[in-house]
C-alpha cells in the first residue's frame, strides 16, 4: 500500500544545531507540504512543493528550508534550531493541482524538542 | 488574509448520540474549498469531508455531514450515531487557492466519545 513516512518520529536536539526531518511518500504525488502543529495554532504551513526542483515558502518559513530532488522526498531542514521550533511537524502530500479533487495525505508526525 | 475559527476547544458526546462541531471562517474569495480533517490519538490526520463553496448542497459522507452557510461563513460538522472511534481532534480548514498552498486550519476541537 502507498504511504507517507516521516523520520525520525522523535528528536531532541540543542539550540543552534542543524536538524533534518525526512519525509518519503510512495503515492507518486506531485505536491508535498510541511506543517507544524502547536497548541492554540492548529497547523501552519512551512514550505510546499509542486514538483521536482520546485519549492515555495508558506506562512511560517523563517528558519526552515526544503529541497525537492525527486518525487518521493521532501526533507525539512532547520539550519540553526531554536527553542521556538519545538513542535510537532507533519508532512503531507496530494495529487494533482486542485484540492477540489485531491485530499491531503499526512504522515504520522515528527516531534522535535529543541533544548 | 483568511481566518478559520473553531470556538469549541473540547466537546464530549455519548456513544450513539449526535454532535455538531462549529467552524466559522473569513475570506474575501468567492470560491474556495472547505474541509474537516480528523486526527485520532495515533496522530495521522485523515480527511473526513470536503465542501466546494460554489456548491449549495451540503456534503455528506456516511455519518458525517456539514451545514454550510456561505452568507454566514459557517461550516459546521455533524456526526450522527457517534462511535468510540470518532474520538479525535477535528480540524476545520479553508483553501482559497484550490491547490492547498493557501490552506488555513483552525485550532481544532477535541472530541471525546463516551460510553
Amino acid at each position: 500500500d502507498a504511504e507517507i513516512t516521516q523520520s525520525p518520529r522523535h528528536k531532541i536536539t540543542e539550540t543552534g544545531r542543524q536538524v533534518t526531518l525526512a519525509c518519503h511518500q510512495t503515492w507518486n504525488h506531485n505536491n508535498m507540504f510541511w506543517y507544524r502543529q502547536d497548541l492554540g495554532h492548529g497547523l501552519r504551513l512551512i514550505h510546499y512543493s509542486y514538483g521536482v526542483h520546485d519549492t515555495n515558502k508558506g506562512e511560517v518559513s523563517d528558519g526552515y528550508s526544503v529541497s525537492r530532488s525527486n518525487t518521493e522526498d521532501l526533507p525539512l531542514t532547520l539550519e540553526s534550531a531554536a527553542s521556538s521550533q519545538t513542535s510537532v511537524y507533519f508532512c503531507a502530500s496530494s495529487t494533482g493541482t486542485s484540492t477540489r479533487t485531491g485530499e491531503l495525505f499526512f504522515g504520522e508526525g515528527s516531534r522535535l524538542t529543541v533544548l | 488574509a483568511q481566518t478559520v475559527t473553531q470556538s469549541q476547544p473540547e466537546m464530549s458526546v455519548q456513544e450513539a448520540e449526535t454532535v455538531t462541531l462549529s467552524c466559522t471562517y473569513d475570506t474575501s474569495e468567492s470560491n474556495y474549498y472547505l474541509f474537516w480533517y480528523k486526527q485520532p490519538p495515533s496522530r495521522q490526520m485523515i480527511l473526513v469531508i470536503r465542501q466546494e463553496a460554489y456548491k449549495q448542497q451540503n456534503a455528506t459522507e456516511n455519518r458525517f455531514s456539514v451545514n454550510f452557510q456561505k452568507a454566514a461563513k459557517s461550516f459546521s460538522l455533524k456526526i450522527s450515531d457517534s462511535q468510540l472511534g470518532d474520538t479525535a481532534m477535528y480540524f476545520c480548514g479553508l483553501d482559497r487557492s484550490g491547490t492547498a498552498s493557501k490552506l488555513t486550519f483552525g485550532t481544532g476541537t477535541r472530541l471525546q466519545v463516551t460510553l
